[in-house]
């Protein structure tokens, strides 16, 4: 079964709304869960890092206040999305160090 | 930062024969070297991985080999099957735990 849970696996939202990505792992403790962006047919980028009881650590070019991440317990790590826009529409991906939740599928309207 | 190349990035084979994938990874304290399967709409999931202190890794029809002094590792699945088919990512993890994902090879297997 699945070790790291993320939910919505699916969002549609207007532009200018924020939408909340969770990504939980079960059964066992994260300090450190990762969150990616996914265009179609391209790699995985990293977004940033998420350390539990800090603040994310963002890739460069990745702004902190339009994806804002909190990951405020062992289990959970969030992601916002602030006045989503639908070049923001995308496959977000959340991992832990090995394991990768199943992905949301973003699209802003 | 870690560069990691993937090649092909697409590849086509028959039902029953043999796919290789390759990865070169630039930082040499990179340990750790995943190789996830991506369906579309779905999560990357983790189907084999090795560490830098091991040269082989065989799990059924999976194994992926490590050449730490050329930095060079491979997926290779033997006996492919249709349910194969997918996208397959090589990644490469350092001492700050960021992985750095291949660019990825699109595996068709034709039945």
């Amino acid at each position: 079964g699945a070790v790291v849970s993320q939910h919505p696996s699916r969002v549609i939202c207007k532009s200018g709304t924020s939408v909340k990505i969770e990504c939980r792992s079960l059964d066992f403790q994260a300090t450190t869960m990762f969150w990616y962006r996914q265009f179609p047919k391209q790699s995985l980028m990293l977004m940033a890092t998420s350390n539990e009881g800090s603040k994310a650590t963002y890739e460069q070019g990745v702004e902190k206040d339009k994806f804002l991440i909190n990951h405020a317990s062992l289990t959970l790590s969030t992601l916002t999305v602030t006045s989503a826009h639908p070049e923001d529409s995308s496959f977000y991906i959340c991992s832990t160090k090995a394991f990768f939740g199943q992905g949301t599928r973003l699209t802003v309207v | 930062g870690e560069n990691v190349e993937q090649h092909p990035s697409t590849l086509s084979v028959q039902e029953g024969d043999s796919a290789v994938i390759k990865c070169t990874y630039s930082d040499s304290a990179s340990n750790y070297f995943p190789w996830y399967k991506q369906e579309l709409g779905k999560g990357p999931q983790l189907i084999i991985d090795i560490r830098s202190n091991v040269g082989e890794k065989k799990d059924q029809r999976i194994a992926v080999t490590l050449n730490k002094t050329a930095k060079h590792f491979s997926l290779h699945i033997t006996e492919t099957q249709p349910e194969d088919s997918a996208v397959y990512f090589c990644a490469a993890r350092g001492g700050y735990q960021k992985v750095t994902f291949g660019t990825g090879t699109k595996l068709q297997v034709i039945p």
